[in-house]
């Protein structure tokens, strides 16, 4: 069983629409990130969490460090949102400091 | 500020050969870390440097090395390439553990 699990894989939406992804993990962590890939590889961190949520713009990411899960809404999807997003999460201390483990990537389609 | 930046962006090379490949963080960060990404097993955490010193190893082969200078630059070696390290091998930059700043990525295919 993988540390990190997304859902789902695979996201179509319209325009306009709220859409969430989910991402759950198994051990205590320092911090959980969200990043976004665009198809030619590039990696855009859109946040880094501890606790509670966060928001830019149309984007939002909740933590529930108890429950060991995550959440990223995007509000009013474009289809420029259309990318993989992927969860991360990271540790700072012990033996796996600095270390981030990855989640498989949601794949995001949204159409005009 | 200037970005991550990763040269090269593409590489062919054919198994047996070495390479390396550079990454040069965002002026300021003092942390350096290496992903390497493949369809089948998605990104997976190479190694992580700080301040010349690497703080920590994924579960990867001891073919793969990395080092970190003085200037915070960073670069990772491959030796004896495999067709399985064909993959995009992407860095970040850092301020201390805090959020990561990619780079673009080198590209390498291993013929």
């Amino acid at each position: 069983k993988n540390e990190v699990e997304q859902s789902p894989q695979n996201l179509t939406a319209q325009e306009g629409e709220f859409i969430t992804i989910n991402c759950s993990y198994s051990v205590g962590i320092s911090a959980l990130h969200w990043l976004q890939q665009h198809p030619g590889g590039g990696i855009v961190s859109l946040f880094m969490l501890s606790s509670g949520k966060k928001k830019h713009g149309r984007l939002i990411a909740t933590i529930n460090i108890q429950e060991k899960h995550s959440s990223l809404h995007i509000t009013a999807s474009h289809p420029r949102d259309s990318a993989v997003y992927i969860c991360a999460v990271g540790w700072t201390g012990g033996t796996s400091y600095g270390k981030l483990t990855f989640g498989q990537g949601t794949i995001l389609t949204v159409h005009p | 500020k200037a970005g991550v930046t990763q040269t090269p962006r593409y590489l062919i090379k054919t198994r047996g050969q070495q390479v390396t490949l550079s990454c040069s963080p965002i002026s300021g960060h003092r942390s350096v870390s290496w992903y390497q990404q493949t369809p089948g097993q998605g990104l997976q955490f190479l190694f992580e440097y700080f301040s010349e010193t690497q703080r920590n190893k994924g579960n990867f082969p001891g073919r793969f090395s990395g080092r970190q200078f003085s200037n915070s630059r960073s670069e990772m070696n491959v030796s004896t390439l495999e067709l399985g390290d064909s993959a995009l091998y992407l860095c970040a930059s850092s301020f201390g553990s805090g959020a990561r700043f990619f780079g673009p990525g080198t590209r390498l295919t291993v013929l």
